[in-house]
């Protein structure tokens, strides 16, 4: 059965600083990965997601992720976090072809002004 | 707007007694969802549905069923509700008629308290 890990349940940053949060999933097929964010009080909304192509994808506000399958690892980074950027983070994976997906903890970030 | 409706929003039960929540999809979805979140556990998996009568356990199953008996609606039930089920349920919708898209649209939430 696949897994998700978000090692970093809490993160607090100054604005300007560099981000990058850390998920690790276990599974030995073909997974799609994906990174979520969750504003206070909304619904979870797509950063990005990867399928298949080059592993680096770039999302939206700035969001960028890193799949190195041998590490089993999709790495969320920002180089210069905002105080909107305040949220909570899940990284999700799902199995090519059943679709189950799979959510992490998360990761609140809080970003101080 | 993704057209998902989750009823009921709010609900309070006693234990011991069955609780059905509803997701209702007015795009032709063929993947839904049903998600728990609480604190500290992010959302965990409850079932999932890719077609009608087609569905499938995830991570937190015990004490849940579902139903999926024509595309549009996928209903969970709480057999015999306990306080541990206590949560805010979310219903969702694979993007694309066929999932391929992967991006989830997520229902409102319903938060169930369970005394």
């Amino acid at each position: 059965a696949q897994s998700v890990s978000q090692h970093n349940h809490h993160v607090i940053l100054s604005e300007a600083a560099s981000l990058e949060l850390g998920c690790n999933y276990s599974y030995g097929g073909t997974v799609n990965l994906f990174w979520y964010v969750q504003y206070p009080g909304q619904h979870l909304q797509l950063l990005l997601k990867y399928f298949s192509g080059d592993p680096l994808v770039k999302g939206i506000k700035g969001f960028e992720a890193e799949f190195i399958k041998s590490k089993f690892s999709f790495n969320l980074r920002k180089p210069s976090v905002q105080w909107s950027d305040t949220a909570e983070y899940f990284c999700a994976v799902d199995t090519s072809g059943t679709y189950k997906y799979i959510f992490g903890t998360g990761t609140r970030l809080k970003v101080l002004a | 707007d993704a057209g998902i409706t989750q009823s009921p929003r709010h609900k309070v039960t006693e234990t011991g007694t069955p609780v059905t929540l509803r997701c209702h999809q007015t795009e032709n979805h063929r993947y839904m969802y049903w998600y728990r979140q609480d604190p500290g556990h992010g959302l965990r998996l409850i079932h999932y549905s890719y077609g009608v009568k087609d569905t499938d356990k995830g991570e937190v199953s015990d004490g849940y069923s579902v139903s999926r008996s024509k595309t549009e609606d996928f209903l969970l039930t709480l057999e015999s509700a306990t306080s541990s089920q206590t949560s805010v349920y979310f219903c969702a919708i694979r993007g694309g008629a066929s999932g391929q898209d992967g991006e989830l649209f997520f229902g409102e939430g319903s938060r169930l308290t369970v005394l």
